[in-house]
């Protein structure tokens, strides 16, 4: 199975802020890897797809790179809406796995 | 835009079995294929299976085989998610998506609890 690794696991920022996530694949997945962002008691919801793709509705904000194995998403200004959980997935092969989460929390 | 709408919460008895809908509302499964995930208390995500609904090809994540079965029926835009033999570690919202060609889950239903407990 293919690997993901987040990083941070959390992190406490304020709004406004930039802030960065990076994954990292076990192996080359190409550009076949998606974020999503989870609320308390809500489903997942796609932000990005394709590693750089801004999935409809999505604000522009939210700025995503990478390929093979490195990828990253940035948050350019943080606002309130933005505080949650974000995963990254890779759609190159099944099983689909999804990297650990990193929580972002308001400072 | 099509939505997904599962059913509702259950509570199930060690090593019974559950088995969750997934039904598409305001028209078909549109999706490329459709997966099932769960989160356990407090924890990430987790991969169990999924489906090509217009094929009917499955493929399960190694952990579930021989315990999980997914299906569709085409009739009434409906996925199916069962899972066998249960035990304490299977309680988890467990949630079926849309997936576009790419893989992304582009759509989610909103989440069905299973709790297991004796």
């Amino acid at each position: 199975d293919i690997q993901m690794t987040q990083s941070p696991s959390s992190l406490s920022a304020s709004v406004g802020d930039r802030v960065t996530i990076t994954c990292r694949a076990s192996q080359s997945i190409s550009n076949y890897l998606n974020w999503y962002q989870q609320k308390p008691g809500k489903a997942p919801n796609l932000l990005i797809y394709a590693a750089s793709s801004l999935q409809g509705g999505v604000p522009s904000r939210f700025i995503a790179s990478g390929s093979g194995t490195d990828f990253t998403l940035t948050i350019s200004s943080l606002q309130p809406e933005d505080f949650a959980t974000y995963y990254c997935q890779q759609s190159y092969t099944t099983p689909r796995t999804f990297g650990q989460g990193t929580k972002v929390e308001i400072k | 835009q099509v939505q997904l709408v599962q059913s509702g919460a259950a509570v199930k008895k060690p090593g019974s079995s559950v088995k969750v809908s997934c039904k598409a509302s305001g028209g078909t499964f549109s999706s490329s294929s459709i997966s099932w995930v769960r989160q356990a208390p407090g924890q990430g995500l987790e991969w169990m299976g999924g489906i090509i609904p217009i094929f009917g090809t499955t493929d399960y994540a190694q952990k579930f085989q021989g315990r999980v079965t997914i299906t569709t029926d085409e009739s009434t835009s409906t996925a199916y998610m069962e899972l066998r033999s249960l035990r304490s570690e299977d309680t988890a919202i467990y949630y079926c998506a849309g997936e576009k060609a790419s893989g992304a889950s582009h759509v989610w239903g909103q989440g069905t609890t299973v709790t297991v407990s004796s």
